[in-house]
C-alpha cells in the first residue's frame, strides 16, 4: 500500500532572494533554541542558536529572531543561495537542560 | 573540523538479527545522544549519556533496544531482535551540555 509520510512545509524561494523559515515552540519555560540544516543523506548541521535572554542572534548571513511572548522562532536567511536548499529544523531544550525537542522541519527550496 | 562519526554508514539485514551501531563523539564532549528519524515521526530521542552516565532512556523500546557507553570514545546502540519497524535512520550526537549538539551523518539501517 502507499506510504504516508510526514508533509513537510515547504518554502521555495528565487536564488538572491531573503528566506524567512518559522518556528513555534511549545514549552514557555525552554531557555535556549537551536536552527539545524539537513541535506539529504547527511545528518542535521548546526547553524545558530540562541537563549532566552536575547531576541535576535546574527550570524554569517543568518539571523534567528525569538519571541518569547508568542513562542516563536524565526531564521532569516539573506541572499539565498542554491547550496541553502535542505531541510530545517527548530529545536528547543528540554527541562533537563540537556536534550532537545525538535521540530518537525521546513523544506527550503532554492531556484535559479 | 572535528566530527562524530557513526558506523556502519548503512545496514540491511533481516529481521530477528542482532545489530549494532557505533558512535565516536567529538574529543571532549561529555554528552552523547542517539536519534531516530523516520518519514512518519521526524527526529525521535531515543536516549543520552552525561558523562558516559545514561540520564535518560525512555524514548527507547527497552525489550529490544539497549545502549550504552564502555568508554568515553564509543558510544553504541544495539537492537536485539531486530524488527522491518526499525527501519529508519539513526543519528548519534554529541555536545558539552547545554550548547549545540553535533550530529554524525547517521546509519541507514533497513530490517528486512
Amino acid at each position: 500500500g502507499e506510504s504516508v509520510g510526514l508533509h513537510l512545509p515547504t518554502l521555495s524561494v528565487q536564488e538572491g532572494d531573503n528566506s524567512i523559515i518559522n518556528c513555534a515552540y511549545s514549552n514557555s519555560a525552554s531557555d535556549y533554541f537551536i536552527w539545524y540544516k539537513q541535506e539529504s543523506g547527511k545528518g542535521p548541521q548546526f547553524i545558530i542558536d540562541i537563549r532566552s535572554n536575547m531576541d535576535k542572534r546574527q550570524g554569517q548571513r543568518v539571523t534567528v529572531l525569538l519571541n518569547k511572548t508568542v513562542k516563536h522562532l524565526s531564521l532569516q536567511i539573506a541572499a539565498t543561495q542554491p547550496g541553502d536548499s535542505a531541510v530545517y529544523f527548530c529545536a528547543e531544550n528540554t527541562p533537563s537542560g540537556y536534550a532537545l525537542n525538535f521540530g518537525k522541519g521546513t523544506s527550503l527550496l532554492v531556484t535559479p | 573540523d572535528a566530527r562524530v562519526t557513526q558506523t556502519p554508514r548503512d545496514k540491511v539485514t533481516e529481521m530477528g538479527q542482532e545489530v549494532t551501531m557505533r558512535c565516536q563523539p567529538i574529543l571532549g564532549h561529555n554528552t552523547v545522544f542517539w536519534y531516530r528519524q523516520t518519514m512518519m515521526q521526524g527526529l525521535e530521542l531515543l536516549a543520552y549519556f552525561r558523562n558516559r552516565a545514561p540520564l535518560d532512556d525512555s524514548g527507547m523500546p527497552k525489550d529490544r533496544f539497549s545502549a550504552e557507553m564502555p568508554d568515553a570514545t564509543l558510544a553504541t546502540l544495539k537492537i536485539q531482535p531486530s524488527e522491518p519497524r526499525d527501519s529508519a535512520v539513526y543519528f548519534c550526537a554529541s555536545g558539552l551540555g547545554g550548547g549545540p549538539q553535533h550530529f554524525g551523518d547517521g546509519t541507514r539501517l533497513s530490517i528486512l
